[in-house]
């Protein structure tokens, strides 16, 4: 059971827009930064949005990112087949000791 | 060009012990955060530790506070994992990532990853 919640699956068609929310708590998204990464199958997570809204060079626009609360959504528009992968949120957590938290993964499908 | 590369994966029994390395090569390393995250076999993501460019400081999950110990040689652009009383549940890949933007957790550069695995 993951800290973060995610929906296990979200899909698309070329060119839609797709969101995929992440939930967590006062400890975690309501008081620290999100981070978005995408995972392709067989490869290592690359990060796609960091401080709950910034992009790293390189990363297209489509990307998005936003917070509100204790939830935050991903935004994808102009999707394209490449896009199909798995994506996960991710915040520090001040319950305990601390540690950063995954939400549990969301497989995007383009139709 | 930023490269990662992890080795020192491997199987070991319950109970052993097993460092892993990660050899940082393209950008000054003592100049960033650094954390390992690994992935069990057909599961998500889970944060293990992470370190800061001094390595004067030091963060751990839950699961695995008092069996495991990250340092980093910034004379030898290396970041380890040293894992001790393993379990099965610490079967997974292991990947190091480089933290950037001033931020620990913003990991813009991963390895490939080695794979661990506990087994008897």
């Amino acid at each position: 059971q993951s800290v973060l919640t995610q929906p296990p699956s979200a899909s698309g068609t070329p060119g839609q827009r797709v969101t995929i929310s992440c939930s967590g708590s006062s400890s975690n998204i309501g008081s620290n930064y999100v981070y978005w990464y995408q995972q392709l199958p067989g490869t290592a997570p690359k990060l796609l949005i960091y401080r709950n809204n910034q992009r790293p060079s390189g990363v297209p626009d489509r990307f998005s990112g936003s917070k509100s609360g204790t939830s935050a959504s991903l935004a994808i528009s102009g999707l394209r087949s490449e896009d199909e992968a798995d994506y996960y949120c991710a915040a520090w957590d001040d319950s305990l000791s601390g540690q950063v938290v995954f939400g549990g993964g969301t497989k995007l499908t383009v139709l | 060009e930023v490269q990662l590369v992890e080795s020192g994966g491997g199987l070991v029994q319950p109970g052993g012990s097993l460092r892993l390395s990660c050899a940082a090569s393209g950008f000054t390393f003592s100049s960033y955060a650094m954390s390992w995250v690994r992935q069990a076999p057909g599961k998500g993501l889970e944060w293990v530790s992470a370190i800061s460019g001094s390595g004067g400081s030091t963060y751990y999950a839950d699961s695995v506070k008092g069996r495991f110990t990250i340092s980093r040689d910034n004379s030898k652009n290396t970041l380890y994992l040293q894992m001790n009383s393993l379990r099965a549940e610490d079967t997974a890949v292991y990947y190091c990532a480089k933290g950037n933007y001033g931020d620990y957790f913003a990991w813009d550069v991963w390895g490939k990853g080695t794979t661990v695995t506990v087994s008897s």
